[in-house]
């Protein structure tokens, strides 16, 4: 069974604070995700990475940086957290080739409150 | 605007009849569409997908058909039971890049 699992379930900081948001995949996929979920408009893509050390802009990725330094862990960070991001964070692994790369497995989620 | 559009946010239907949920999308350039299922607390799960080359695909109690005519396609459910009620995301794929919808919240009434 594959398994996706995020760092945390929930967590609240303060405005500024510098956040990170951990994932850890157990199936040796290549390629993992960050996605925010907001109501009325589904998951959006921060960043994603093919590879260790590899990462590519996803549609919203201001105010994001992220760090692949081994295969299975994928880091979001929060340089300066602030109250727009506010949300629910879902990371993603899956394999790199075809037919295998468009299922997605996804954690459980992150529900970060920023005051 | 949206490239991916599930205009209905919820959808409730009777135990034992057919569950459709709709999708409409505007890029034509994508490999397959998936349909991802999410119960409360926990990740999407994939449910079921379709090539860019075909127009039906089948699992079980679940069919997807898509319409490259009508950039439209639809997630078929029969019977529903309630254990199907979550929201329901479709999603795009070309390439590395995934792009959902904002989601259906389907409810299966007993």
């Amino acid at each position: 069974d594959v398994k996706v699992t995020q760092s945390s379930r929930y967590l609240v900081k303060r405005t500024g604070e510098k956040v990170f948001l951990e994932c850890v995949q157990d199936m040796d996929h290549e390629n993992m995700f960050w996605y925010r979920q907001d109501p009325g408009l589904g998951l959006r893509l921060i960043y994603f990475s093919y590879d260790v050390k590899m990462k590519e802009k996803g549609d919203i990725p201001e105010g994001y940086s992220v760090s692949r330094e081994k295969k299975e862990r994928f880091s979001l960070i929060l340089e300066s957290a602030s109250t727009n991001q506010t949300s629910m964070y879902l990371c993603a692994s899956s394999f790199l080739d075809r037919p295998l790369s468009y299922e997605q497995y996804f954690g459980p989620g992150t529900r970060l409150t920023v005051t | 605007d949206q490239q991916v559009k599930q205009n209905s946010p919820s959808l409730s239907v009777q135990e034992g009849r057919i569950s459709i949920l709709n999708c409409d999308y505007t890029n034509s350039m994508f490999d397959y569409f998936l349909w991802y299922k999410k119960y409360p607390a926990e990740g999407p799960t994939f449910l079921i997908s379709i090539s860019s080359i075909k127009d039906k695909n089948e699992d079980g109690r679940f069919t997807v058909f898509l319409n490259k005519s009508a950039k439209h396609l639809s997630l078929h459910i029969v019977p529903s039971q309630p254990g199907d009620s979550a929201v329901y995301f479709c999603a795009e794929n070309y390439g590395q890049n995934f792009v959902f919808g904002p989601g259906t919240r389907l409810s299966v009434l007993p």
